[in-house]
């Protein structure tokens, strides 16, 4: 049974650009969540998606973006990107929306 | 709204030693408490959770008692090895948005570091 796997690792975009965002959920999951998390930060929570609809939302603005795909992988989409959002970009699976959630290793994402 | 208080770190401890990390929360409802563990380049990963008051989540040594009356959900654990060091996360799950897991608003995190 694979983990929560997500992609890429790393990458370096600059200010104004659009970014996207990669998540496999595990095996027989079939929701997933976004968290943020800045430098010296706890995670913060951006958005669920469960059987391909956002099941809710933290306290971020619409160009941060979800989809969820028919086999529960998801992406997180960012435009307009600005210096603040360089961050670690953590995905999280669960069985179902209220199951034990498993991250990834996360996306570093640095905005220049 | 609902938030999560932890102790700064880092906290640096020689094996063997007592540890403690204070959490603290404020939350409408009942919550479910958790503390999470990063290990250095990697993903966060559940050490213990808490569903329900006087309810104690334990894992690996580590301990945690949901303590309604002072709102704290504080880790422990009587011995430390080197292999504990790491970022310790205490979180609670959102019960505004349908008492998901998934849901879950962190603390800051504390960084242990156990020396030998």
């Amino acid at each position: 049974e694979t983990g929560v796997t997500q992609s890429p690792t790393h990458l370096i975009k600059t200010r104004g650009q659009q970014v996207t965002l990669r998540c496999s959920s595990q095996s027989g999951h079939n929701t997933v969540s976004w968290y943020q998390q800045a430098l010296g930060q706890g995670p913060q929570f951006i958005f669920q998606y469960y059987r391909e609809e956002e099941n809710g939302r933290g306290n971020f603005p619409p160009r941060f973006s979800g989809l969820q795909f028919p086999n529960y992988s998801s992406e997180l989409n960012v435009n307009a990107l600005e210096l603040d959002d360089s961050a670690l970009y953590l995905c999280a699976s669960s069985f179902t929306k209220n199951t034990e959630a498993f991250f990834g290793q996360g996306t570093r994402l640095t905005v220049v | 709204g609902n938030s999560v208080t932890q102790m700064e770190g880092p906290v640096t401890l020689s094996e063997e030693a007592f540890l403690t990390i204070n959490c603290t929360y404020t939350a409408t409802g009942y919550p479910s408490l958790f503390w999470y563990v990063q290990y250095p380049g990697e993903g966060l990963q559940l050490l213990l959770k808490a569903t329900k008051a006087d309810d104690k989540g334990s894992n690996k040594g580590f301990e945690a008692t949901y303590r309604k009356e002072t709102t704290s959900f504080h880790l422990e654990k009587g011995s430390v090895q080197v292999s504990d060091s790491a970022v310790y996360f205490c979180a609670l799950s959102d019960q505004n948005y349908g008492g998901s897991q998934g849901n879950l608003i962190f603390g800051k995190g504390t960084k242990l570091s156990v020396k030998p």
